[in-house]
């Protein structure tokens, strides 16, 4: 059974603070994605990581894939309050079909 | 653009009662899928369309459970008789990616707010 193991489950910090938020698995991902979750509403994709080792910049969000692409990272640099909210990662199950997601990182950023 | 609409945004049903969720997807997006997430747990797949074809449900947890996609447009999700553990939030997404087992899998899935249903 694939699984994606998300760490920390709860983060609190104040703005202008840097964080990093892991998602694990002991199973080999071909993809894997974020998406972040505001309340009352759906999950929205932030990035998509392919390649073993890859490194991917979204203004001061940057992701890494693992190289054996069993693991990855979210960094936020200097976060805002405006990041507040549940980040997801996500990755595609073996069949190719379907994700299988974590159960979140849910981030408060205060000012 | 409208985005992916699902209703109603929450339910409050008996147990032994009959729901029905519907999604609308994006125009033109030929893959939809529902996904639950228990409280407590990580969103799970439950199956997946490919218009009006059910491409994939495994991630259906019993016979209670009825999707249908006619003409290929809105989804509905129905759930008979509904049971206490049926609860959560059923969220629908949809995708205009071709549905191929690859690197790219699912490629980018668009999801409505979801559906919350609580079960008494």
């Amino acid at each position: 059974t694939q699984l994606l193991e998300q760490s920390p489950q709860f983060l609190s910090i104040q703005e202008g603070e840097n964080l990093t938020v892991y998602c694990n698995s002991s199973s080999v991902f071909s993809s894997l994605q974020w998406y972040r979750q505001e309340p009352g509403e759906g999950p929205v994709l932030l990035v998509t990581v392919v390649t073993g080792g890859e490194v991917k910049k979204l203004k001061r969000l940057t992701f890494q894939f693992g190289d054996a692409r069993k693991d990855s990272s979210l960094h936020i640099t200097a976060a805002q309050p405006g990041d507040t909210g549940l980040y997801l990662c996500a990755g595609v199950n073996q069949a190719g079909t379907a994700l299988i997601f974590g159960k979140g990182t849910t981030l408060s950023v205060s000012s | 653009e409208a985005g992916v609409t699902q209703f109603p945004s929450h339910s409050v049903i008996e147990k032994g009662q009959t729901v029905t969720l519907r999604c609308d997807p994006i125009s033109g997006h030929d893959n939809l899928y529902w996904y639950r997430r228990v409280m407590g747990k990580e969103i799970k797949f439950l199956l997946h369309f490919v218009k009006e074809s059910k491409q994939d449900e495994s991630g259906m947890p019993n016979n209670r459970f009825l999707a249908e996609r006619t003409g290929g447009t809105y989804s509905t999700l129905k759930v008979q008789p509904a049971e206490l553990e049926d609860s959560g939030v059923y969220f629908c997404a949809s995708s205009q990616a071709p549905t191929y087992t690859g690197v790219y899998g699912p490629g980018e899935l668009f999801f409505g707010e979801g559906s919350r249903l609580t079960v008494l």
